[in-house]
């Protein structure tokens, strides 16, 4: 079984576009993360979530916006995409809001904008 | 603030040579200190962590890393590598306090394994 997994695994799609990255644990976690990986595979965090509460809202463009229906799924909304929202993003969970838990992350999310 | 430094951004070794992976933090609280490894077209998995007691740490795959706190460095090792171990490792940390769960990650260390 998929601990965390992410859809679509590929994302291809034109400037100014609107386009939604959605993310799902069944490891029973209260906290989730988003992680951009730019293409020199610097990773950074953008958002968190525990028990659908936003707790980490880093300098990310508005245009960027979490949302957490439940505590098992946060989807990631990007409005007006620039060449620069080009990455991997990756979810990520784990078992609460403590930095000493591991961190389990999905399979990633490749976005392409042209 | 938390930032985390990987000294070398590609090592290559060959197959059953031991080999290093460099890291050195800096944070003005207590740290919880982690490696992860991503294999290609793959997310993150942990390889080991640090958050108290004793200064060597083991991890899967054979690999261990030491907490050095006047050093603040956290290198990670291992004895004999497989070509299954060619990754790239990340070394990343976390820190206590209102930091939740926020970790910094390094550049990561591209670890080829050559025959």
């Amino acid at each position: 079984d998929t601990a965390v997994s992410q859809t679509p695994k590929y994302l291809v799609t034109q400037m100014g576009n609107d386009k939604s990255i959605k993310c799902e644990q069944n490891l029973g976690h209260d906290t989730m993360y988003w992680y951009k990986q730019d293409s020199k595979k610097f990773l950074k965090i953008m958002f968190s979530y525990n028990n659908k509460e936003l707790i980490i809202n880093e300098t990310v463009p508005n245009r960027f916006s979490p949302k957490s229906p439940d505590k098992a799924h946060l989807n990631l909304h990007i409005n007006s995409l620039e060449l620069g929202d080009s990455a991997v993003y990756f979810c990520a969970s784990s078992q609460d809001r403590g930095s000493y838990n591991e961190q389990f992350f999905g399979p990633g999310t490749r976005l392409t904008v042209l | 603030a938390q930032s985390v430094t990987q000294l070398d951004s590609q090592v290559p070794v060959f197959e059953e040579a031991p080999v290093e992976l460099r890291c050195n933090y800096s944070s003005s609280v207590s740290v919880y200190l982690f490696w992860y490894v991503q294999y290609p077209n793959q997310g993150l998995q942990l390889l080991l962590k640090y958050l108290s007691g004793s200064t060597l740490v083991k991890g899967i795959n054979g690999f261990e890393a030491e907490f050095n706190k006047s050093q603040t460095s956290f290198h990670l090792r291992k004895p004999s590598v497989h070509i299954s171990d060619t990754a790239e490792y990340f070394c990343a940390v976390g820190a206590g306090g209102a930091s939740y769960g926020k970790l910094t990650f390094g550049q990561g260390t591209i670890l080829t394994v050559h025959p």
